[in-house]
């Protein structure tokens, strides 16, 4: 199983600023994607990275506010761009470990709180 | 990709058998069924995967009717460390490896 770190832990932001999420991978992985969870929520889908292609971003998620890069197969960001309040959540990638079933390994989520 | 429909919550007791039902009336043929956990502060974890009948592992235990339409997950003789959400989720191989949460079972294991 893949071992997943994100950094940071934790945040707390002013609004109108920007914070770029890292996530790290132990081992080379095709996919990895990246998943916002409100408070009390459940986890929404906010775009699949792909290295070497552009990440594909899901209805409501535009590359503007979360710009992703995926610059190698092991490495990741996300970034929050011009954050308000309504940004505050956390924030959780995961790989797929390319085995076609539905087994994701994620990592343990960054808290973000924009003030 | 199919909706699921779950309990929000569910209240056991320690030493008791847990099962948590998920609906998933528009399943198509090659769906899977997957569950995950999360506990809080943690990122989901796989639990179980099945496709029909029944799937058991070291964790949990998932039931599937003929049907498909729903699936049972069973967590035996639950402790004070299975208090989590319980995520069921429906797929196929070919979604792109995208998973879509529902809202989620809030299992609350007490003393």
């Amino acid at each position: 199983s893949a071992v997943i770190s994100q950094k940071p832990s934790r945040d707390i932001c002013q609004r109108g600023t920007s914070l770029t999420i890292q996530c790290q991978v132990d081992s080379q992985v095709t996919m990895m994607f990246w998943y916002r969870q409100q408070p009390g929520q459940s986890l929404t889908l906010i775009a699949t990275a792909n290295q070497g292609s552009e990440a594909t971003y899901e209805s409501g998620f535009v590359i503007d506010k979360f710009p992703i890069s995926r610059p190698n197969l092991t490495f990741s960001t996300l970034t929050v761009s011009n954050m308000s309040p309504e940004d505050s959540s956390i924030y959780l990638c995961s790989v797929d470990q390319g085995s076609s079933s539905y087994e994701q390994y994620f990592g343990p989520g960054t808290r973000l709180t924009v003030t | 990709l199919a909706k699921t429909t779950q309990p929000i919550s569910m209240d056991s007791y320690e030493g008791q058998e847990v099962n948590i039902t998920c609906s998933h009336n528009n399943i198509a043929t090659n769906d899977y069924i997957t569950w995950y956990q999360q506990f809080p502060s943690q990122g989901p974890r796989f639990i179980i995967q099945g496709y029909k009948t029944k799937v058991t592992n070291e964790v949990a235990s998932l039931f599937i009717p003929a049907d498909r339409k729903s699936s049972t997950l069973s967590l035996p003789r639950v402790s004070l460390s299975d208090t989590a959400v319980y995520y069921c989720l429906v797929g196929g191989y070919n979604q792109g490896g995208k998973l879509i949460f529902g809202q989620g079972t809030e299992l609350s294991v007490k003393p």
